[in-house]
């Protein structure tokens, strides 16, 4: 079946530092693959998106890149800031519109 | 941009206490909801999909009659939680989205907390 894995947490960074989060996926047919960020105490909100290979989804900084040869999404952002702590989830959508989760990574930014 | 709202935001609530949550799409109607059950510091655990107009569809594992899901309109599924007890203490989400179509994103509640004492 169709599964998400992320590198797990927590991470922590210094303002301004370069993030990457890896999200690598398994799945049959060509899924859609999303980033969510959900901040404490919230739902989850869209972060951003990829619907086929070599696209890149980008988003308030962030960015991210469908790689079919790897099987990954992984997300970057060159600057961080204190407000980009939170927890983000990779996703993808095979159909049937159920998404499948990655684990989360917590992201803490100090200033 | 579309809304989905979530409420309560928060519930706490004796054991043995039947809980109700609302999820309503506020300006796009929405066929097909999902349920999410969320830990501590874990991802979200796909619970079930409510479906308008018929029976909701559950992930294995999940308890039908615990877990009770009414999709009564286009824009309003429930889901109650029945005679909870401490061990359904958790964070649950709702989500929903705007078409038919795996490849776009769903739209979340903000969730609701529920502690059962």
């Amino acid at each position: 079946g169709n599964s998400v894995t992320q590198m797990e947490g927590p991470v922590t960074l210094s303002e301004e530092a370069f993030l990457t989060i890896n999200c690598t996926y398994t799945a049959t047919g060509y899924p859609s693959l999303f980033w969510y960020v959900q901040y404490p105490g919230e739902g989850l909100q869209l972060l951003l998106k990829a619907t086929k290979a070599d696209d890149k989804g980008s988003n308030k900084g962030f960015e991210a890149t469908y790689r079919k040869e790897t099987t990954s999404f992984h997300l970057e952002k060159g600057s961080v800031q204190v407000s980009d702590s939170a927890v983000y989830f990779c996703a993808l959508s095979g159909g049937a519109q159920k998404l499948v989760f990655g684990q989360g990574t917590r992201l803490t930014i100090n200033p | 941009g579309a809304v989905v709202s979530q409420h309560p935001s928060r519930v706490i609530c004796k054991s043995g206490t039947s809980v109700k949550i609302e999820c309503r799409s506020l300006d796009f109607q929405a066929t097909t909801m999902f349920w999410y059950r969320q830990f501590p510091k874990q991802s979200l655990m796909l619970m079930a999909t409510s479906n308008e107009g018929s029976k909701a569809t559950y992930e294995q594992g999940v308890e039908k009659d615990k877990f009770l899901i009414n999709h009564a309109s286009l824009t309003l599924s429930t889901l109650t939680v029945t005679s909870a007890h401490p061990e359904d203490s958790s964070f649950y989400i709702c989500s929903a989205p705007t078409s038919g179509q795996g490849n776009q994103p769903q739209h979340f509640g903000d969730g609701t907390r529920l502690s059962i004492l």
